[in-house]
């Protein structure tokens, strides 16, 4: 699976839009993107995942460029608990996932 | 629907001894992942399995084992324990089919300590 690469950390002023980067230049043709959180020591929980077009659900939009070399993971409206770490990962087929070191989102009041 | 369950979710032992940990996945779910969390190493796959056979195996040693039953609960065992098997373990389930791009819902893990 491809590697990605996040920001360490990244701070949100509690209300306003968080939106999480990730990079995945080596990402290939039948490779989706997923998106985990993970609130202190609790098991990930799945955000969002697409492959090549924009997604949304009710916890977040997903946008993937054109070239599928980077992605943005959107908060539409960040709350003090979505302070966690955002694993961005690249997944081919099969049900492993590949954690890298993930982002620590602060959201600040 | 209930969510995936561990037990234990906390865990002492000794450095040598064995322990096993039990995953039940969402019913319906026929494949269960296992993952290690350490502060150093971060989240790394252990293995998978899927109607009773592993099906993925990550970079572990031989230490690290693990069987699904027919019901689809699964256990790992770790044998001869280190202090370096101080962990978070998770286990994770999904419907299953290899081509299939389902999320995977992670239990809350069993804390492992090795003294």
């Amino acid at each position: 699976d491809a590697k990605t690469t996040q920001p360490p950390s990244m701070d949100c002023a509690e209300g306003r839009a968080a939106n999480l980067p990730c990079n995945h230049s080596t990402i290939s043709g039948n490779e989706y993107v997923y998106w985990y959180r993970q609130i202190h020591s609790q098991g990930p929980q799945y955000i969002i995942h697409g492959l090549k077009n924009n997604e949304t659900n009710e916890m977040a939009s997903l946008i993937i460029t054109e070239d599928r070399k980077s992605s943005t993971l959107i908060l539409p409206h960040a709350t003090l608990r979505d302070t966690a770490v955002y694993y961005c990962i690249v997944r081919g087929a099969g049900n492993m996932l590949t954690f890298g070191g993930g982002t620590r989102l602060m959201v600040k009041p | 629907k209930a969510g995936v369950t561990q037990t234990p979710r906390y865990l002492i032992k000794t450095r040598g001894q064995q322990v096993t940990l039990s995953c039940s996945p969402i019913s319906g779910h026929r494949s269960v992942s296992w993952y290690q969390q350490t502060p150093g190493q971060g989240l790394q796959f252990l293995f998978e399995y899927f109607s009773e056979t592993q099906r993925n195996k990550g970079n572990f040693p031989g230490r690290f084992s693990g069987r699904q039953f027919s019901n689809s609960r699964s256990e790992m065992n770790v044998s001869t324990l280190e202090l370096g098997d101080s962990a978070l373990y998770l286990c994770a389930s999904s419907p299953g089919g290899r081509g299939d791009h389902n999320e995977q819902f992670f239990g809350p893990g069993t804390r492992l300590t090795v003294l």
